[in-house]
């Protein structure tokens, strides 16, 4: 069974401050989503990574792929307050497959 | 871009009663849509995935004659929650695959069982 973790679960920091979230999982796959979600709201598609190595940025947000440790990771950079959501990464095997979502890492960004 | 419509995306109602949530897909066809559920500052869960002519596929544990699924056609899933319960308040989300790396999600529905 596919089991996605990620870490921390919830995150508060300062504006114009760094930090990582992590998204681990337990079997291979090949694709690795990240979305993220405001309060009450649906899902806003973040980016989509498909192979090792692979890294994109959208503006203050860059996400990274290592396929060999499963492992992908969510950089923010210089933190502003519009970035408070809660985000979750997700991972798919193919066409024929589903989604299986992390356990949602909450950010918080205090002025 | 592609979109899908969920509706409504509140809803309130008495115990025992059903309750009918659709989603659509505007501008593309989508063969298979998927139906979460997400419970206050959780994560989402599959809960069935609708494909279109044929009957849909729970995930373990998922009530199929609660949760009724419909893919009538290529662009229409439904779910109707039958004989709804308090503990069936939560707020549903739908997605449709709408292309080889693509996922795109309804607005959500906020179900209330009173």
């Amino acid at each position: 069974e596919l089991k996605v973790e990620q870490n921390p679960l919830f995150l508060s920091m300062q504006e114009g401050k760094n930090y990582t979230i992590y998204c681990n999982y337990s079997t291979t796959s090949d694709r690795l989503y990240w979305y993220r979600q405001d309060p009450g709201k649906s899902l806003e598609s973040l980016f989509v990574l498909l192979s090792n190595g692979a890294v994109k940025q959208e503006g203050r947000l860059m996400a990274s792929l290592d396929t060999k440790a499963r492992l992908s990771t969510l950089h923010i950079t210089a933190a502003v307050h519009d970035l408070s959501a809660t985000y979750f990464c997700a991972v798919d095997k193919g066409t024929a497959s589903k989604l299986t979502f992390g356990t949602g890492t909450r950010l918080q960004v205090t002025l | 871009g592609a979109v899908v419509s969920q509706h409504p995306s509140r809803v309130i109602c008495k115990s025992g009663t059903s309750v009918k949530i659709e989603c659509r897909s505007l501008d593309f066809q989508a063969t298979t849509m998927f139906w979460y559920r997400q419970f206050p500052k959780k994560s989402l869960m599959l809960m069935a995935t609708s494909n279109e002519g044929s009957k849909a596929t729970y995930e373990q544990g998922v009530e199929k004659d609660k949760f009724l699924i419909n893919h009538a056609s290529l662009t229409l899933s439904t779910l109707t929650v039958t004989s709804a319960h308090p503990e069936d308040s939560s707020f549903y989300i739908c997605s449709a695959r709408s292309g080889e790396l693509r996922y795109t999600f309804g607005s959500g529905t906020r179900l209330t069982v009173v």
